[in-house]
């Protein structure tokens, strides 16, 4: 069964520093990744997908996930980050059967010092 | 921008007691999911609706939850009675059409969710 693991439930960057949240996933075939991010209180936001092709893709916000088959990760990054990026960040897989169900991590806060 | 509208954003009950939530999805979306995100915790499906029927209701308790979508636009879930473990946010998503993740009609947009406290 497919899964999706978040190993770090909360991570504090500086403003301006660099961030790299880690997404490990399950699955037998090619997998459908995507990354949502949810304000509190909020719903939740794409940022970014991999379907298929070039494994660094580029999303809304200024970022970036690399797809790595060998590695079972898609890690999310940005270069510099933003007071406004403090949230919560979750990695999914597509589920099988092309149903269009969604998988989640349980999620990574992230908390940016100003 | 069209959006997935959920109602009520949040709502308090006691226990034992029965509650409804609505979700209207972006019009012309045929495709509908409902997803329970317990604090801590990524979404978690509970039933997914292509127009008016169910394509996948799993996970969804169904000894006490219910969910409709009669005319294959917006829909109501329900619970009774509500239990303390139900307290959770409750989100809404739509899609143009299950499935086609690559072509983009699959792509799910989320309504801002009900947040449930049962007491």
């Amino acid at each position: 069964a497919q899964s999706v693991t978040q190993p770090d439930i909360h991570i504090t960057v500086s403003e301006g520093a660099s961030l790299e949240l880690r997404c490990n996933y399950s699955y037998g075939a090619t997998p459908y990744l995507f990354w949502y991010v949810q304000s509190p209180g909020q719903g939740l936001q794409l940022l970014l997908k991999y379907f298929s092709g070039d494994t660094l893709v580029q999303g809304i916000k200024g970022f970036e996930a690399e797809f790595k088959r060998s590695q079972s990760s898609f890690n999310l990054r940005k270069p510099s980050v933003h007071w406004s990026d403090a949230a919560e960040y979750f990695c999914a897989v597509a589920g099988s059967g092309n149903t269009g169900k969604l998988i989640f991590g349980q999620g990574t806060t992230l908390q940016v010092k100003p | 921008e069209a959006e997935v509208a959920q109602s009520p954003r949040y709502k308090i009950t006691e226990k034992s007691q029965a509650v409804a939530f609505w979700c209207d999805p972006i019009s012309g979306h045929a495709t509908l999911y409902w997803y329970r995100q317990i604090l801590g915790q990524g979404p978690e499906l509970l039933v997914q609706f292509q127009d008016e029927s169910v394509v996948d209701d799993s996970q969804l308790p169904k000894d006490r939850f219910s969910a409709e979508r009669l005319k294959g636009v917006d829909s109501t879930l329900k619970i009774q009675p509500a239990e303390l473990g139900d307290s959770a946010m409750y989100l809404c998503a739509s899609s143009l059409g299950q499935g086609s993740l690559a072509s983009g009609t699959g792509e799910q947009f989320f309504g801002p969710g009900t947040r449930l406290t049962v007491l």
